[in-house]
């Protein structure tokens, strides 16, 4: 069964600290690997999508990368702000699935002051 | 900037009630998704679809069915709403890449601000 697994479920660091959210997949033939933010009550924000054929995106404070082999992403956040504060989605496009996404369950950032 | 919209932020209806939750997107996007979002459980795909008149189902389709008539809006339908349809309802859309071996390439998915459906 292809599945994503997030660890952890939940995570609280103070302001200004790097760190790593950890995605994992169960099959590497994938299309892309896509990370969300979703803020309380409200739909999802697309942060970064990697093709199968890429290792890395960068956007601003957010780095994700991708290896298939070993079936793991992670996204990188730089400086921590409490406005990062949200649940972190990833979502895994399997090769054969069509469209279809399949997501994490999320882990839920909390960065304090 | 790509704008999803769901018909309803919140909507209580009755067991039995037949209800209604549409999706419209402004980007000339062949992709339209229905997702339920529940604790501990993350987001399941209920139906797509990739055309006009074209659909099917993901993940949890049972209880459910979609209506897509015009290529901006999809409509997600429970014939008799029960208590265990309670959940957050999100809408996606996102365009075409192209088409390769093994399948279909789609671009990111934009979703809508979510509709929380109550069925008492």
């Amino acid at each position: 069964k292809q599945e994503v697994t997030q660890i952890p479920a939940a995570l609280s660091v103070p302001e200004g600290e790097n760190l790593v959210l950890n995605c994992s997949f169960t099959d590497s033939a994938i299309y892309n690997l896509q990370w969300f933010r979703q803020d309380p009550g409200k739909g999802l924000t697309s942060l970064l999508l990697i093709q199968s054929s890429q290792r890395e995106q960068t956007s601003g404070r957010l780095n994700a990368s991708l290896d298939k082999s070993s079936g793991r992403s992670t996204l990188y956040i730089a400086a921590s702000q409490p406005g990062d504060s949200a649940t972190y989605l990833c979502a895994v496009n399997y090769a054969g699935g069509g469209n279809k996404l399949t997501f994490g369950t999320g882990t839920q950032l909390k960065v304090e002051l | 900037d790509v704008k999803v919209t769901q018909s309803s932020r919140y909507l209580v209806k009755r067991t039995g009630e037949k209800v209604f939750l549409e999706c419209v997107q402004d980007m000339d996007h062949e992709n339209m998704f229905w997702y339920r979002q529940d604790p501990g459980l993350g987001l399941r795909l209920i139906y797509f679809s990739y055309d006009v008149k074209m659909k099917e189902k993901g993940d949890i389709p049972e209880g459910y069915s979609v209506s897509r008539e015009k290529k901006e809006r999809f409509s997600l339908i429970l014939e008799s709403a029960s208590t265990n349809q309670t959940s957050m309802y999100l809408c996606a859309s996102s365009t075409m890449l192209g088409v390769l071996a093994g399948g279909i390439r789609a671009d990111t998915q934009y979703f809508g601000p979510g509709t929380r459906l109550t069925v008492l």
